[in-house]
């Protein structure tokens, strides 16, 4: 079992459609939770960045962590053409020596 | 501001040749700069880090070899690659282990 589970996807969309992307883990000792965009030959992108439980919300994203569940999520909402792209969930233990780890991707399209 | 500079985009090398990719940071001092390979379904993994000038930590034995002989400067080499080198290939850095990682641009190499 690997320790960040994400439904590869491709999720479609129709434009201004509320869109909502997951992950699940194994880890409880996960603290540090993150959300990527990357573009098509890209490098990925910072889109949040929580600490612990909770919501954060920056803009049309809000970030999700339930760690009861282990289980955390992003929604977009009003979602646009240009949010077409792979998501990728992130996180990591507290300790200068942990290392992230990732989920592999949601890829979305957000069609016209 | 922060920016990251990754090159060359794309190489294509016959197998068996050496391989010098470079990532050089502005814009900050003493960053935690890592080395990850992205393939197609299997997420990011992370091959190297370096908390400082000379300081490699390797995750995963391989291939490959990483330097980093500047302050801001890294390097991912090999001196004979094989046709399992073949990748996306990301720099990043961050400020401390603890804070989020950003990514450079990428480079995609193909081995042939």
């Amino acid at each position: 079992q690997k320790e960040v589970e994400q439904d590869p996807g491709p999720l479609s969309v129709p434009e201004g459609a509320i869109v909502s992307l997951n992950c699940t883990y194994s880890n409880s000792a996960f603290q540090y939770f993150m959300w990527y965009r990357q573009y098509s030959r890209k490098g990925p992108e910072l889109l949040m960045y929580t600490y612990s439980s909770g919501n954060k919300e920056d803009g049309r994203f809000t970030a999700q962590v339930d760690k009861s569940s282990k289980y955390i999520s992003l929604f977009i909402r009003d979602s646009q053409p240009s949010d077409s792209a792979t998501y990728l969930c992130a996180m990591k233990r507290s300790g200068t020596a942990s290392k992230l780890t990732f989920g592999t991707g949601t890829r979305l399209q957000v069609t016209l | 501001s922060q920016t990251i500079h990754q090159w060359p985009a794309t190489l294509v090398q016959p197998v068996g040749s050496p391989l010098s990719l470079e990532c050089t940071v502005e814009g900050t001092s003493n960053p935690n700069l890592y080395w990850y390979r992205q393939a197609a379904g299997r997420g990011l993994q992370l091959l190297f880090y370096s908390v400082g000038i000379g300081q490699i930590s390797s995750e995963v034995p391989q291939n490959l070899s990483a330097s980093r002989p500047q302050d801001r400067q890294f390097i991912l080499s090999s001196k004979k690659l094989l046709l399992s080198d073949s990748g996306f290939y990301l720099c990043a850095w961050s400020v401390s282990r603890d804070q989020p990682q950003h990514f450079g641009d990428g480079t995609r190499l193909s081995i042939l």
